[in-house]
């Protein structure tokens, strides 16, 4: 069984100030692991996604992840949050055994303050 | 323009009035999935879809039917809703060759069922 876990449903920062949203996943065989944004009123879309591949990995408007396999963590950063950042965040794992199912976490709410 | 189109974006009905949710996707994906969002527990899968006349049941399938007629549409039906069936809803495609593939979301159907 697949899991994840999103600590602090919602977060608060300052404009400017670093953004660090926490993910913590529970797989049985190596995971993929994506984050997606979902903005007010919309679908969720994709900010990054690890496969595999490098462990540090880039994402659109400046959002980066890494994938710490020792910490089954996949924590999402910024280095300067925007008003526009403003969102609510989803991590969530599958992998290739997973049957198809990919699950998510509970959802984080950034709020970013002026 | 790639996009997965749900309709409707917002339904009020009742208790034991049978509804559909459509959904169509222009990517000539695959994979299609139904999930629903409640606060606090992320989006969780009711059904999936491999390819046409396949369907599989995921983490919440009571209460719900989908059919996979044609490659592009994958409808969601309440037969019978009931008030717990309240919730956001979004339908996602992706292509089928590995769960590392990100989803495409739509833009949500939030149903009330009194």
């Amino acid at each position: 069984a697949q899991s994840v876990t999103q600590l602090g449903s919602h977060v608060s920062v300052s404009e400017g100030a670093l953004v660090l949203l926490r993910c913590n996943y529970s797989s049985s065989v190596p995971p993929y692991l994506f984050w997606y944004v979902q903005y007010p009123n919309q679908g969720l879309q994709l900010l990054l996604k690890y496969t595999s591949a490098a462990t540090l990995v880039k994402g659109i408007n400046g959002f980066e992840a890494e994938f710490k396999k020792s910490e089954t963590s996949f924590h999402l950063t910024k280095p300067s949050a925007h008003m526009s950042d403003a969102a609510e965040y989803f991590c969530a794992v599958t992998h290739n055994n997973a049957g198809n199912m990919l699950t998510f976490g509970g959802g984080t709410r950034l709020m970013v303050k002026p | 323009e790639a996009q997965v189109t749900q309709n409707p974006r917002y339904l009020i009905t009742v208790t034991g009035k049978k509804l559909t949710v459509t959904c169509s996707q222009n990517m000539n994906h695959e994979y299609m999935s139904w999930y629903r969002q409640d606060p606090g527990l992320g989006l969780r899968q009711i059904y999936y879809s491999m390819n046409v006349e396949v369907t599989d049941k995921g983490d919440v399938p009571e209460g719900y039917k989908v059919s996979r007629k044609e490659k592009r549409n994958f409808p969601l039906i309440l037969e019978s809703p009931s008030p717990n069936q309240t919730s956001l809803y979004f339908c996602a495609s992706r292509t089928g060759q590995s769960n590392n593939q990100p989803q495409h979301f739509g833009d949500g159907t939030r149903l009330s069922i009194l």
